[in-house]
């Protein structure tokens, strides 16, 4: 089974500060991890993914994330924000674990980024 | 343009009714998903259907039923089994191989049943 444990639920911010968003994951086997933003009332919207090579992933709206496997780990980050980027985050974990082509995602609870002027 | 459309947007329905959400996609996906989100619980999966006449139960299939009768579409019936519907629900579609992994979502159905 896998998880996905959002660490903070709401992260206050000032315009133009960096931001990082923790998202940590537990699974047995090799996962694929993804970040998607919602924004009020809509349906949400893939910001990055990690499939496999680089670590580092760089996504859109200039957030990257880096995939740490020692600490099960997949931080968002962005080092300056706008006030438009206020929305919720999720962090997504998926195995392939048996080679199915069923892209079963386990999403975290979500964390509110609110960008203050 | 393609993407998937979720009507209508916003849903009223009285305790005991049954209720059908819309979900098309014109991406030619193989693949359609039905989440139903509450806040602070993230997304939980309630179908999934990986081809035409074929669907599996997710994580929370309780008082919910689907049908998957063509490739473009994925209704959702909310039926008056399920003890809490009121919620937000996402509609999703993926192609095979890698891409599975990543989904694209709809704009999602806010039901309120009172």
């Amino acid at each position: 089974a896998q998880s996905v444990t959002q660490l903070d639920s709401q992260v206050p911010v000032f315009e133009e500060a960096p931001v990082e968003l923790r998202c940590n994951y537990s699974s047995s086997v090799s996962v694929y991890l993804f970040w998607y933003v919602q924004y009020p009332n809509q349906g949400l919207q893939l910001l990055l993914k990690y499939l496999s090579g680089s670590t580092l992933v760089k996504g859109i709206n200039g957030f990257e994330a880096e995939f740490n496997k020692s600490q099960t780990s997949f931080h968002l980050r962005k080092p300056s924000v706008h006030i438009s980027d206020t929305a919720e985050y999720f962090c997504a974990v998926s195995s392939n674990a048996g080679g199915t082509s069923y892209g079963k995602l386990t999403f975290g609870q979500g964390t509110i980024l609110t960008v203050h002027p | 343009d393609g993407g998937i459309t979720q009507s209508p947007k916003y849903l009223f329905r009285k305790e005991g009714q049954n209720v059908t959400l819309s979900c098309e996609q014109n991406l030619n996906h193989d693949a359609m998903y039905w989440y139903r989100q509450d806040p602070g619980q993230g997304l939980r999966l309630i179908y999934y259907s990986q081809i035409v006449n074929d669907f599996q139960k997710g994580d929370i299939a309780e008082g919910y039923s689907v049908s998957r009768e063509k490739k473009e579409s994925f209704p959702l019936t909310v039926t008056s089994a399920q003890k809490n519907p009121t919620a937000f629900y996402l509609c999703a579609s993926s192609s095979p191989g890698l891409a599975v992994y990543e989904q694209y979502f709809g704009p999602g159905t806010r039901l309120t049943v009172t």
